[in-house]
């Protein structure tokens, strides 16, 4: 089936610098990729809309200068955490969606962050 | 607002018995819902999907009830197995929406053998 990956798994920052996550779909074309952050216990709550050429969607809440979303092909899209804090650390997981099959999106292994 | 919700933060259930997992909504704007079930540190796996035409999608042990009047949806799993633990996340989107995925909080299934 298709799969997504996510680089790095886990990173431990000191605070105040910048952390870049990378999600690609590994045998598909995925022209939209969603980004995900979910805290322990909670669900998960979508914080952009990553389009591939074109700006990122944010939803409502989401600092779009501290998240920045960056889709520059079919299969990666990047989340760069920009100068990060304490209350950054969290689980962000993306996902992307088969555009030429349709279907139920993807999801990619997650990224744990821990902001020092 | 809570859009999707599931009221059940855990699941208790005897090996070979079936469970039932519940989830409602709010808009009626939804019209594709999903199932995925997570361990922990790990993304989402897709388990089955229901469209809003239909009431019933079923995937071998896997079945999953639509009820629109009711804004309501279930999964069943039928037999249970140790394997099936895990946190089940209910998920709803909309395509004027452009698809983008609503969660449940989750409920946590344990299967006891």
């Amino acid at each position: 089936g298709a799969v997504v990956s996510q680089h790095p798994s886990w990173v431990i920052c000191k605070s105040g610098t910048s952390v870049k996550i990378e999600c690609r779909s590994l045998d598909f074309q995925a022209t939209t990729m969603f980004w995900y952050r979910q805290f322990p216990k909670q669900s998960l709550m979508l914080m952009a809309t990553s389009n591939e050429g074109s700006k990122a969607t944010y939803e409502q809440g989401v600092e779009k200068d501290k998240f920045l979303i960056n889709h520059a092909s079919l299969t990666l899209s990047t989340l760069t955490v920009t100068s990060a804090h304490p209350e950054d650390s969290s689980f962000y997981i993306c996902s992307a969606r088969d555009g030429a099959s349709g279907g139920a999106p993807y999801f990619g292994p997650g990224t744990r962050l821990l902001v020092l | 607002d809570q859009q999707v919700k599931q009221n059940s933060p855990s699941l208790s259930v005897q090996e070979g018995r079936i469970s039932i997992l519940n989830c409602d909504y709010t808009n009626s704007m939804f019209d594709y819902f999903l199932w995925y079930k997570k361990y922990p540190a790990e993304g989402p796996t897709f388990l089955i999907s229901i469209s809003s035409i239909k009431d019933k999608n079923e995937d071998g042990r896997f079945t999953v009830f639509l009820n629109k009047s009711a804004k309501h949806l279930s999964l069943h799993i039928v037999p249970s197995q140790p394997g099936d633990s895990a946190v089940y996340f209910c998920a709803a989107s909309s395509k004027g929406d452009g698809n983008k995925l609503v969660f449940g909080a989750g409920t946590i299934l344990r299967v006891k053998s």
